[in-house]
């Protein structure tokens, strides 16, 4: 079945460091991607997604580039802020009926000032 | 932000007692989805909806029902609560055919449940 694996946290950086989150997945086909970002005491919301090979979502001066010949959807950003400090969660909606979500274990980021 | 909201949104209870989550949207959105959130498990799909009166199982679905008789609200029901029922629970929407964002879901803010 499909699978999601990310980097396991916590990630402390200093603030305008560089932020690298990995993420790798396993799934049948051509899944579209995702991260979402949980704030403290919050719900997920998106932050970026891609739908094909190549494809680079980005927002909030974040980025992650959908490679299938790694199957990865790494999660980077140039200069962190205090505000950045989140829960991140790679994800995949594979080939299913249900528009399912299949999620990694979550990264907790930790921006000091 | 999605009209979704989640009630209650904090609950202690007994083990062996029934719960009921309730989740609902103004969205009208066709999907609800139920996920619980533990340490290191990321989000797990328990049950979700795809219609009124359809719904089926998700990955950790054991000691969990739903309902949904109307398109704006998806109840979760713990027949007789466990400890290892302990979790934060999402519920989230989705609209297949939302074009573009079709493929999104969408979170309510999450309710914290405690099984003592």
């Amino acid at each position: 079945g499909d699978s999601v694996t990310q980097m396991e946290g916590p990630v402390t950086l200093s603030e305008e460091a560089f932020l690298t989150i990995n993420c790798t997945y396993t799934a049948t086909g051509y899944p579209s991607l995702f991260w979402y970002v949980q704030y403290p005491g919050e719900g997920l919301q998106l932050l970026l997604k891609a739908t094909k090979a190549d494809d680079k979502g980005s927002n909030k001066g974040f980025e992650a580039t959908y490679r299938k010949e790694t199957t990865s959807f790494h999660l980077e950003k140039g200069s962190v802020q205090v505000s950045d400090s989140a829960v991140y969660f790679c994800a995949l909606r594979g080939r299913n009926a249900g528009n399912m979500l299949t999620f990694g274990g979550g990264t907790r980021l930790m921006v000091k000032p | 932000d999605a009209g979704i909201t989640q009630s209650p949104r904090h609950k202690v209870t007994e083990t062996g007692t029934p719960v009921t989550l309730r989740c609902h949207q103004t969205e009208n959105h066709r999907y609800m989805y139920w996920y619980r959130q533990d340490p290191g498990h990321g989000l797990r799909l328990i049950h979700y909806s795809y219609g009124v009166k359809d719904t089926d199982k998700g990955e950790v679905s054991d000691g969990y029902s739903v309902s949904r008789s109307k398109t704006e609200d998806f109840l979760l029901t713990l027949e007789s609560a466990t400890s290892s029922q302990t979790s934060v629970y999402f519920c989230a929407i989705s609209d297949p055919s939302g074009g573009k964002r079709g493929d999104e879901q969408f979170f309510g803010p999450g309710t914290r449940l405690t099984v003592l």
